[in-house]
């Protein structure tokens, strides 16, 4: 069965530092990974995917995230956080021929002024 | 381009009701996915369409269905509420049926079930 585990159900960090979103998934194969954010009463929004390729990767508003294989892991990143970049992120593993994505709990990010 | 839209935004029913929520692609998405956000439990799958037809079904009951028609734009129908169904459902589309595509989401409709 495939499963994404987002273990910190709150991270804070405070605004121009770094922050980072962990995220480990556990699917049979190579999986197609995203991370997606929601504000609040919004639906969720792309950031980035991983397919193939290079392990760094870069998505929308300056984050990128990392691909780890041997660790199964697919960590969000930025390198200095907004107060603006607070929210619920979502990490995400579509399973290859599988039309739907898994999500992880969630992640509260609080970038403090 | 507009994004995916959904209607209404909130609602409100009792328990025993029936319910239908409506979901506009993205103009030129075939594919439409809908996912219940319930407190407590994450984000759940639960619906895939394409091209008209039902293609996969999460872990729900029955009384969950829903369709598609022929412009793209779907519905989701909810049969004998329950108290659980109570939720946040978001409808996403993605161009073409190939997994690696990212899904656009729309801001859902909150259901509240009393």
């Amino acid at each position: 069965a495939q499963s994404v585990a987002q273990p910190e159900d709150q991270v804070n960090v405070a605004e121009g530092n770094p922050l980072t979103v962990k995220c480990t998934y556990s699917v049979s194969g190579n999986p197609y990974l995203f991370w997606y954010v929601q504000y609040p009463n919004r639906g969720l929004q792309f950031l980035l995917k991983y397919i193939t390729g290079d392990n760094l990767v870069k998505g929308s508003y300056g984050f990128e995230a990392e691909f780890n294989k041997s660790q199964t892991s697919f960590h969000l990143k930025k390198p200095s956080a907004l107060v603006s970049d607070s929210a619920l992120y979502f990490c995400a593993v579509s399973p290859p021929g599988f039309q739907k994505l898994v999500f992880g709990t969630g992640t509260r990010l609080l970038v403090s002024p | 381009e507009a994004g995916v839209t959904q209607s209404p935004t909130h609602l409100i029913k009792t328990r025993g009701q029936q319910v239908t929520l409506r979901c506009s692609p993205i103009s030129g998405h075939t594919s439409v996915y809908w996912y219940q956000q319930a407190l407590g439990l994450g984000l759940q799958f639960l619906l895939w369409y394409d091209e008209g037809e039902e293609r996969n079904r999460g872990n729900f009951p029955p009384r969950f269905s829903g369709r598609q028609f022929p412009n793209y734009s779907s519905e989701l129908n909810v049969n004998a509420l329950e108290l659980e169904d109570s939720a946040l459902y978001l409808c996403a589309s993605t161009v073409g049926t190939v997994s690696n595509q990212p899904q656009h989401f729309g801001d859902g409709t909150r259901l509240s079930i009393l």
